[in-house]
């Protein structure tokens, strides 16, 4: 089993759509956690740190449950732009381990 | 506009050849991550540095990958003897701990035929 596990998708939604992922994570151990954006033939580039409370930027709010061992990114109002693929990863004990990414493809 | 800097961009190469991609962190960043991404495998972590010191090198094929940072401006990750199946994109990231996000270079795209 993988440290980190996202579905793969695709997420297929029109402009204007919520669409939320979830990741989930078997080391209860982990500190820090993050999204990260890739985009096609490019390198990923942090989107938000998640914190235990919760933390929202914009259109994105990120949520992290401890118990469950799972975060989670929301996006409301899906632009074009934010077709690429999402990337959770958890940090800590010398590791960042990173999913293998959820991608999310919005249609006009 | 600090950002971490990976040469070359991108290698082709035999089988049986080795090769040598090289990093330059993020000036003042103590941490170096060394990743390899694949369709298949997704981002998998392959060695770690803090302060020029391995850490942790246990996602590495040890017996053909090495990784080394002789100074604090430049790391770097060999393959010898390279195989197609090390054909993947590797990425360099460099960060001020594992509890703390990570930038990334663009990345080195291996092809070994």
């Amino acid at each position: 089993r993988k440290e980190v596990e996202q579905d793969p998708g695709p997420f297929n939604v029109p402009e204007g759509a919520t669409v939320a992922f979830n990741c989930t994570y078997s080391n209860s151990a982990s500190q820090s956690f993050f999204w990260y954006r890739q985009d096609c033939r490019k390198e990923p580039k942090l989107l938000m740190s998640v914190y235990s409370s919760g933390n929202e930027d914009g259109r994105f709010t990120a949520q992290l449950n401890r118990a469950s061992q799972y975060i989670s990114l929301l996006i409301r109002d899906s632009k074009l732009s934010d077709s690429a693929t999402y990337l959770c990863a958890t940090g800590g004990y010398n590791k960042l381990i990173f999913g293998a990414g959820t991608r999310l493809a919005v249609h006009p | 506009d600090a950002r971490v800097t990976q040469t070359p961009r991108d290698k082709v190469t035999e089988m049986g050849q080795e090769v040598t991609m090289r990093c330059q962190p993020i000036l003042g960043h103590n941490t170096v991550f060394w990743y390899r991404q694949t369709m298949m495998q997704g981002l998998e972590l392959l060695a770690y540095f803090r302060n020029r010191a391995p850490l942790d090198d246990s996602g590495m094929p040890k017996d053909r990958f090495s990784a080394e940072m002789p100074d604090a401006t430049l790391a770097t990750l060999k393959i010898q003897p390279s195989e197609p199946r090390d054909s993947a994109v590797y990425f360099c990231a460099s960060g001020l701990g594992s509890d703390t996000e990570a930038f990334f270079g663009q990345g080195t795209r291996l092809t070994v035929v």
